[in-house]
């Protein structure tokens, strides 16, 4: 079964606009969920973590994600999009009891910055 | 400090071939992790190997494996390459198994043909 859910593959903003990257959850316990960037030809970035402390969460960039239960959503926002964000971003919840547990990403959303 | 380091870069093989994949860990880090990123299907995770133990696998077959040495490097194994395991792999390490955080690698692309 999917844990994570990134509505929409493909994102275009225009520079200077809000930046909203959507990703649903599922999950029975309290999940620990994260944002990573990935920029061309490199690996992934940690953007932010949400390690079940504040719900609101304030990453590196700019960027912040809020964690809302009762919506099972963890979207990640920037104010104002800038060229340099243009990139790949994931969504991941870790899984699994300690010792054991695992990573599952969401299939990512390209986001473009129009000039 | 030095990050993650994978080799090689690139690679193509052959259908039926098999392929090592290299990951060394940030000094510290004792948790590996493999990923395999194909187009359109984000990361699938493949394998965490934490101080020298295989802890979790994700669900791909028997063909590929892999190991972490007393270094903490790792090694990804895969057999009996077919056309599909053309991807981007990625190793990620991280501190002992309480840590949350990821720190991932450039990625090995490896091309079957």
């Amino acid at each position: 079964a999917q844990s994570v859910t990134q509505l929409g593959s493909h994102v275009s903003v225009s520079e200077g606009a809000l930046v909203l990257l959507r990703c649903n959850y599922s999950s029975s316990v309290p999940p620990y969920l994260f944002w990573y960037v990935q920029y061309p030809n490199q690996g992934l970035q940690l953007l932010l973590k949400y390690t079940s402390a504040a719900t609101l969460v304030k990453g590196i960039n700019g960027f912040e994600a809020e964690f809302k239960k009762s919506e099972t959503s963890f979207h990640l926002t920037k104010p104002s999009a800038h060229m340099s964000d243009a990139a790949e971003y994931f969504c991941a919840v870790r899984k699994g009891a300690s010792g054991t547990y695992k990573y599952i990403f969401g299939t990512g959303t390209r986001l473009k910055v129009l000039a | 400090e030095a990050g993650v380091t994978q080799s090689p870069t690139h690679l193509i093989k052959t259908r039926g071939q098999q392929v090592t994949l290299r990951c060394s860990p940030i000094s510290g880090h004792t948790s590996v992790y493999w990923y395999q990123q194909a187009l359109g299907l984000g990361l699938q995770f493949l394998l965490w190997y934490d101080e020298g133990e295989e802890r979790n696998r994700g669900n791909f077959p028997p063909r590929f494996s892999g190991r972490q040495f007393p270094n903490y490097s790792s090694e990804l194994n895969v057999n009996a390459l077919e056309l599909e395991d053309s991807a981007l792999y990625l190793c990620a390490s991280s501190l002992p198994r309480s840590s949350y955080e990821q720190y991932f690698g450039p990625g090995t692309r490896l091309t079957v043909t």
